[in-house]
Parts: structure tokens; C-alpha cells; sequence
């Protein structure tokens, strides 16, 4: 059975820091691995990672892939308070129309 | 573009009755994929459509609950005889052609809450 596992669950940190967010997996045939922000509303879409050590950025976001480790890491710089979120982590394997879901790690940033 | 339209917002049902929940996929995305998210828990996969095809229900109960995705209309996922259980956000996403895009990054609804009492 796909797993994925998130770490920490939450996380509260001041406007500026930077944080790292973890997400380990296990799925038959791997395919992708997705980040999401869940908001109060629909989780929308990050980054997607299929290939290892190729950073994937996106202003103050990025995210790398290490396949051989089966972990994936979501950094964000010098955070704001519109990042506070759940942040989702995602992965699919091949041949399977799922997306197993980790629990999310809930980000507070405060002023 | 409206995106996946999910309604209603938020649904109260007394245990025993039934509980309907509708998804309009985003324009030009012919998959729709329901999932459901207990509290503390992750989004857990429950059914893949395509038009009139169910093609994966694997994840869904094996009594209770169906979907549909008829050739015209919305989505529908539809409870019978809810239990306390079921209190849950449902959450409609949706993904273009696979083969044209090569890959499954789905466009998710605001979803529906449904509270059983």
C-alpha cells in the first residue's frame, strides 16, 4: 500500500524565517510527487516533481526530489503571513489513477 | 474560467437520509476524481470518472455510496443512509486528457462539507 508520511505536522514560525517541510514515501512504480496549499478552501497546485535532484522554484517556494531516498523537501524564503496554509504533499504511482496523501503539515506564520 | 464548481458548500443531514454532492469539472477536463477528507486525516481517493465510465471506485465504500458523471451534468456523488461517520469535506478535482498532458495534476474543487447529525 502507497504512504506517505509528512513532518512536522505543524509548524509556527515569525514572518522572515525560512522553513523546510518534509514528505517521505513509499509507492509501487513511482510516477510523480505533487506539493498542494490548502487554504480554507480548494488545495491548489504547487509543484510537481518527477526526476531526482532537479529543483523545481516558484518565487519564494521551492522543492526538490530525492528518489533514492524517497523524500522530498518544500522550502519556503522569507515567509508572510498568505503562507500560512496546509501544506500537502502528493504521490502517484505508475499505472494508478490515485494520489496518496500525506496528513499535511499546517503552517502558522505570525507577524 | 470558473475552475471545478463544487456544490453545495455545506450540507446538513439528519442520520438515514441522503446526501448528494455535485461537481462541474473545469472547462476543457474530461476526469473527475473524488476524495474525502476525514479531520486530522489526508485526502483519501475514492472514485475516477470519465463520461458515463466509472473507471477506478477502489476507494469507495462498498455499500452507500455512488458516482456517477453523466454525458450531460455535473458529477454526483451520492450517500444513502448516512451515518455520523460520513461527516466529512468531499473534494471534486478534475484533469484534462492524460495523454495529451502526461501527467495526473489535478485542479481541485473549494469542496463540500457535509455534516451528519
Amino acid at each position: 500500500e502507497d504512504k506517505v508520511v509528512q513532518s512536522p505536522l505543524s509548524l509556527v514560525v515569525h514572518e522572515g524565517d525560512t522553513v523546510t517541510l518534509n514528505c517521505s514515501y513509499e509507492v509501487t512504480n513511482f510516477r510523480s510527487l505533487l506539493w498542494y496549499k490548502q487554504e480554507k478552501k480548494a488545495p491548489t497546485f504547487l509543484f510537481m516533481l518527477t526526476s531526482s535532484g532537479i529543483e523545481k522554484k516558484s518565487g519564494r517556494l521551492s522543492s526538490i526530489l530525492d528518489k533514492k531516498e524517497l523524500f522530498s523537501i518544500l522550502n519556503i524564503t522569507a515567509t508572510q503571513t498568505g503562507d500560512s496554509a496546509v501544506y500537502l504533499c502528493a504521490v502517484e504511482g505508475a499505472g494508478s489513477y490515485q494520489l496518496t496523501f500525506g496528513k499535511g503539515t499546517k503552517l502558522s506564520v505570525i507577524p | 474560467n470558473a475552475g471545478v464548481m463544487q456544490n453545495p458548500r455545506h450540507l446538513v443531514r439528519r442520520r438515514g437520509q441522503e446526501a448528494r454532492l455535485r461537481c462541474s469539472p473545469m472547462k476543457g477536463h474530461s476526469h473527475v476524481y473524488w476524495y474525502r477528507q476525514l479531520p486530522e486525516e489526508g485526502l483519501k481517493f475514492m472514485v475516477y470518472l470519465q463520461k458515463e465510465n466509472i473507471i477506478d471506485e477502489s476507494g469507495m465504500p462498498k455499500e452507500r455510496f455512488s458516482a456517477e458523471f453523466p454525458k450531460e451534468g455535473p458529477s454526483i456523488l451520492r450517500i444513502q443512509q448516512v451515518v455520523r461517520g460520513d461527516s466529512a469535506a468531499y473534494f471534486c478535482a478534475s484533469s484534462p486528457d492524460r495523454l495529451t498532458s502526461g501527467a495526473n495534476v489535478l485542479t481541485f474543487g473549494a469542496g463540500s462539507r457535509l455534516t451528519v447529525l
